[in-house]
Parts: structure tokens; sequence; C-alpha cells
């Protein structure tokens, strides 16, 4: 069973830039979440979507958006690029009908905005 | 109080040994608690899940849940160097995946 996959793995932008990143979920999975991981600190909640709909987001602001498409992968974008933004992106999908609501991520995007 | 707290260590133990890691949380609604392990650079892999009060094994592993003291711990028997990485606890308040929360991480090396 393939596992979350996240492209790119790299991506390299200049302040004021729009950057989009992608997930795709585990194969049934309906849930994908969104984390920022800025280096050396902890992973801090972005987005959340759900069968097609935003259902919960973090303390960030609305530049960070994105959606999920009827095959559950999901995109996020964010606008206007600040150099704070430079992070690690990653991405999590759960099961609808996951006995243990266990997360699953991919391997990341690493952002970096110059 | 932070949602969920962790040592940010690191926490050194010699090869062989036990690893003790611990957090603790302060929503005493949290139904879901999890365990991951990240290596530098890479994205968090799941370790193991509880939910039920008390101990539960998988392979060196061990979770330990105390939900009246809100007290998640992990242990690690038998310590190699390749568990030398950021374990991160993260507690889901909700039980329906929608307020997952993770700790900062700790940091463990195991020295050869």
């Amino acid at each position: 069973e393939a596992g979350v996959t996240q492209s790119p793995t790299h991506l390299i932008k200049t302040r004021g830039q729009q950057a989009t990143l992608r997930c795709s979920p585990i194969s049934g999975h309906t849930s994908v979440y969104w984390y920022q991981q800025a280096l050396g600190l902890g992973l801090q909640f972005l987005l959340w979507y759900d069968e097609g709909e935003e259902r919960n987001r973090g303390n960030f602001p609305p530049r960070f958006s994105g959606r999920q498409f009827p095959n559950y992968s999901s995109e996020l974008n964010v606008n206007a690029l600040e150099l704070e933004d430079s992070a690690l992106y990653l991405c999590a999908s759960r099961g609808a009908f996951s006995p243990d609501n266990e997360q699953f991520f991919g391997p990341g995007t690493r952002l970096t905005v110059l | 109080q932070k949602e969920v707290e962790q040592n940010s260590g690191p926490l050194s133990v010699p090869e062989g040994a036990i690893a003790s890691l611990n957090c603790t949380y302060s929503d005493r609604v949290s139904q879901s608690f999890f365990w991951y392990r990240q290596y530098s650079g890479k994205s968090p892999e799941l370790i193991m899940s509880i939910y039920s009060n008390g101990d539960k094994e998988d392979g060196r592993f061990t979770a330990q849940l105390n939900k009246a003291s809100q007290y998640v711990s992990l242990l690690i028997r038998d310590s190699q160097p390749s568990d030398s990485a950021t374990y991160l606890c993260a507690v889901d308040r909700d039980n329906y995946g929608q307020n997952f929360v993770f700790g900062p991480g700790t940091r463990l090396s195991v020295l050869p």
C-alpha cells in the first residue's frame, strides 16, 4: 500500500511569490492535515480537510489556504511569501473509519523563501 | 500551560539501556494518544497509539497511559543507536482527529 506522497520535495521561492504544495493521501483515506515545522520548532497545525471541505484551521494568516479535490488529494497555497515561511511542510492523512484516529505523514516539502 | 508538554532533552542513554520519554497534557477529556519518531530532516513516523489506562507493548516499545495524572510515557527497551531521534507525543482531544495537538518533542541520543 502506497503511503502519503507530497510534491515537490524542495521548493525555492522569493519573498512575495506564491507557493503551491501538493499531497496525495493513502488510498481510502479521506482526511488530509497540513502542518508547518520551522527549523528547530515543533509541528504547528495549519489546516484540516475532510470530504472536500475545510474542517479546521490553525492560527495562521489567511494567505495560507488550500483545498481538497474529489479524489481526496490536497493542495496548500501560500501567498505573499515571507522569509519566516521557510519550513518543512508536512501532510498527513487519516482514514474515515480508522479505528485509532492515527495520522500518517508524507515525506514533506521543504520550502525555502529567499 | 501548554496543551502538550515534553522535556526537550537531549536525553542520553547508553546502548542497551531503557529510554524513558514522558509527556503530560492539559485537557482532561483527551481520549487518544500517539507517539511518533522523527529523524532529523525527515517526517514523523507513527510508533504506537494508546487509548486505555495501563501499558501497551509493541516489540521494544511500551506506551503507558495514566489519564488521572494526565500523563503518557514511552519506554524503549534495549535502546539502539538507530533509536536516536526526536520523539513526538500527540494528543487527539476529541477522538475525531480534528484537535490533534503535538508536543515539542524530546530528542533522544543513544550512545554506542
